[in-house]
């Protein structure tokens, strides 16, 4: 079985200053990494994903995540934030191996204050 | 172009009812997903398709849940006989392969309310 934790409900931040959204998974197999952004009525879309190779992972809108395999982590970093990147983040896992369904973590509210 | 779509966007109901929602997933593709969320959770597994085949039905709470698939496109969740806890957000992906790997879209999900 596979789980995700995301250790923090909300996180407060100031415009352009950095972040990071912590993430850690649990597996008994190799796995695929997800962080998906939910913006206020809209649906889930994909930041980035790690699948294989270089474990530094860039996705769309300044964001990027790294897959550490020792410490199963795969968290979210930007190096300034900004008013537009309130949403809430989830991280999620597949595990592979003929499983095709998502695992999330509960996510996490991230609050960017002007 | 267009992405999943998903109808009704808000739906109350009275417990004891039956509700119907409905996926109409990215054209082409061919796997369609259905998720549940509770307040403050992340989404969980229901169930999956392969084209109309419904390939893992493991995360359905219990018999009143069904779906189908019926020409491999539009998807219908059901819940038969409603009750209170049933109440979530249903949202549904869909992906262009069978592959693990291959990126889930998601619809912009149902809120069920019942009451």
């Amino acid at each position: 079985a596979q789980s995700v934790t995301q250790l923090d409900s909300q996180v407060p931040v100031f415009e352009e200053a950095p972040v990071e959204l912590r993430c850690n998974y649990s597996s008994s197999v190799s796995v695929y990494l997800f962080w998906y952004v939910q913006y206020p009525n809209q649906g889930l879309q994909l930041l980035l994903k790690y699948l294989s190779g270089s474990t530094l992972v860039k996705g769309i809108n300044g964001f990027e995540a790294e897959f550490n395999k020792s410490q199963t982590s795969f968290h979210l970093r930007k190096p300034s934030v900004h008013i537009s990147d309130t949403a809430e983040y989830f991280c999620a896992v597949n595990s592979g191996a003929g499983s095709y369904q998502l695992t999330f973590g509960k996510g996490t509210k991230l609050s960017v204050i002007p | 172009g267009a992405g999943v779509s998903q109808s009704p966007r808000y739906k109350v109901t009275k417990r004891g009812q039956d509700v119907a929602l409905r996926c109409d997933p990215i054209s082409g593709h061919v796997s369609l997903y259905w998720y549940r969320q509770a307040l403050g959770q992340g989404p969980e597994f229901l169930t999956y398709f392969n084209y109309e085949a419904q390939q893992d039905k493991s995360g359905l709470p219990n018999d009143r849940f069904s779906a189908e698939r019926p020409e491999g496109s539009i998807s219908t969740l059901t819940i038969q006989r409603t009750e209170q806890r049933d109440s979530a957000m249903y949202r549904c992906a869909s992906s262009f392969g069978t592959s693990d790997s291959y990126e889930q879209y998601f619809g912009p999900g149902t809120r069920l309310t019942v009451t």
